[in-house]
C-alpha cells in the first residue's frame, strides 16, 4: 500500500496568513493526488485533483502544487471559512489511501 | 446534479453483518463510474473500504477483503456494503462517493460524496 504523510498535523494560523500543508507518498504517484477539505459533521469536500487542478466553484486562494512524491497545498490569504480538517489521497493505484490530516484553526 | 445518500441501521452488534445503501440520484449508475464505500473512524482516519462499476466488478481493500462485498441494484439506482464480523473497530462514519470521471477506472479521486452514516458497533 502507498502510505501518506501529512504534516503538519494541526497548525494555528491568522486571517489573511498564507498556510501551507505538505502530503509526502511512500513511492511515486506521479500526480495522481487530490486535496479534500472537511469541517466539523459534514462529509469531505473535493478541492484539487491531479495534484494542481483546482475543482470547479473553488475559490483560487486555494491551490496545490507538486510530483512524485512530494506535495504541497496552499491557502494564500486565510479566511475564516477556511478553518477546517484538511487531507490528501492518492489514486495513483489501488488500494486508494488518505493522509491523516491537518488541523487549520485560528490563531 | 449528481447526489447521494447513505441508509442504514446506526447500531450493529459484535460478530454480526454491517449492511449500508447508498441511493444515487441525478444519474444512473448503469452508465459507469466505480462507485465506492469510504470509512472514516477516530482511529484510522479516512480509509477506502471499494468500489464497484456498473457492471459489478468489483475491487476492495485488502484491509476488508476477506468482510466486505459491494453489490449493485440497477433497477433501483443504488449500490450496497455488506461487511461481516465486526468489531467495535469498524465504528464510524461510512460515506458513499462518486469518482471524477470514468476515464481511470478504480483509481480516482472522489468529486461527490453523500453526507455519511454513523455506524456504532456495541452490544
Amino acid at each position: 500500500d502507498i502510505q501518506m504523510t501529512q504534516s503538519p498535523s494541526a497548525l494555528s494560523a491568522s486571517i489573511g496568513d498564507r498556510v501551507t500543508i505538505t502530503c509526502q507518498a511512500s513511492q511515486d504517484i506521479s500526480n495522481y493526488l487530490s486535496w479534500y477539505q472537511q469541517k466539523p459533521g459534514k462529509a469531505p469536500k473535493l478541492l484539487i485533483y491531479d495534484a494542481s487542478d483546482l475543482e470547479t466553484g473553488v475559490p483560487s486562494r486555494f491551490s496545490g502544487s507538486g510530483s512524485g512524491t512530494d506535495f504541497i497545498f496552499t491557502i494564500s490569504s486565510l479566511q475564516t471559512e477556511d478553518i477546517a480538517t484538511y487531507y490528501c489521497q492518492q489514486y495513483d493505484s489501488v488500494p486508494l489511501t488518505f493522509g491523516g490530516g491537518t488541523k487549520v484553526d485560528i490563531k | 446534479q449528481v447526489q447521494l445518500q447513505e441508509s442504514g441501521p446506526g447500531l450493529v452488534k459484535p460478530s454480526e453483518t454491517l449492511s449500508l445503501t447508498c441511493a444515487v440520484s441525478g444519474y444512473s449508475i448503469s452508465s459507469g463510474y466505480y462507485w465506492g464505500w469510504i470509512r472514516q473512524s477516530p482511529r484510522k482516519g479516512l480509509e477506502w473500504i471499494g468500489s464497484i462499476f456498473h457492471s459489478g466488478s468489483t475491487y476492495y481493500n485488502p484491509s476488508f477483503k476477506s468482510r466486505v462485498t459491494i453489490s449493485i441494484d440497477r433497477s433501483k439506482n443504488q449500490f450496497s456494503l455488506k461487511l461481516s464480523s465486526v468489531t467495535a473497530a469498524d465504528t464510524g462514519v461510512y460515506y458513499c462517493a462518486k469518482p471524477i470521471t470514468m476515464l481511470r477506472g478504480v483509481e480516482d479521486a472522489f468529486d461527490i460524496w453523500g453526507q455519511g452514516s454513523m455506524v456504532t458497533v456495541s452490544s
